[in-house]
């Protein structure tokens, strides 16, 4: 069980579907993260939010757009995907960005098919 | 940031200690080192972190040589639950700094 939890664990959308991933955490934590997976490969950062502000979007395309409405909620808003874009989205949190010594804790992650 | 080298895969009996070590030879003062792993069909799950000075949690032990320049994540008895990709990661101190992942080493725990 992790603190950090992902809804829905599996999605399978087509690629004219719109669709969005949610993240939720309640340990107060301040900074937030998504990541993307592909089989076989490490997570790679996507984007950061820090205090509710987007802080890092790592040269994500548009059809990846995300939301944070507030301090415990992160959305990841999906619409126009690839069939490329088939991977696992993990959620993070941690107590906030300004500090390495700040572990992240992740979600088990949502398994996206695009088909 | 600094890149870290880790073997592909480990094996560890039951049981015995593992020691997964990394290799991260151009650090700066002012980067953490840091390890998680990855269970099959799971998130990332953070082990244990260090600056300079050994650290120790319920899960694991992390030793940092003295120069550094090479760490060594040792879990005491392993079992077969600890099989996944364990990942060492060194990380910046300063505001903005990313968490990066690389390739990790597999460690299988066979009975």
């Amino acid at each position: 069980d992790t603190e950090v939890t992902q809804t829905p664990k599996h999605l399978v959308m087509g690629m004219t579907n719109k669709k969005s991933l949610k993240c939720e955490q309640h340990m107060g934590h301040r900074a937030m993260y998504w990541y993307k997976q592909k089989a076989k490969k490490p997570p790679e950062l996507m984007f950061v939010y820090s205090y509710e502000k987007l802080s890092i979007n790592e040269s994500v395309p548009s059809r990846f757009s995300p939301e944070c409405p507030n301090s415990s909620l992160l959305n990841l808003h999906l619409h126009a995907l690839q069939p490329e874009d088939s991977a696992l989205y993990l959620c993070a949190s941690s107590q906030d960005f300004g500090r390495g010594g700040s572990p992240l804790h992740f979600g088990n992650g949502t398994r996206l098919t695009v088909t | 940031d600094a890149k870290t080298t880790q073997p592909t895969s480990m094996d560890c009996a039951e049981g015995r200690a593992a020691n997964l070590p990394c290799n991260h030879s151009t650090i700066s003062g002012n980067e953490y080192v840091y390890w998680y792993r990855q269970i099959h069909s799971q998130g990332p799950q953070y082990i244990i972190h260090g600056l300079k000075n050994n650290e120790t949690n319920e899960m694991a032990s992390l030793i940092i040589t003295e120069d550094r320049k090479s760490s060594t994540l040792i879990l005491p008895h392993a079992t077969l639950r600890d099989t996944a990709v364990y990942y060492c990661i060194v990380r910046p101190m300063e505001y903005g700094n990313k968490l990066v992942f690389g390739a990790g080493t597999i460690l299988r725990v066979k009975s």
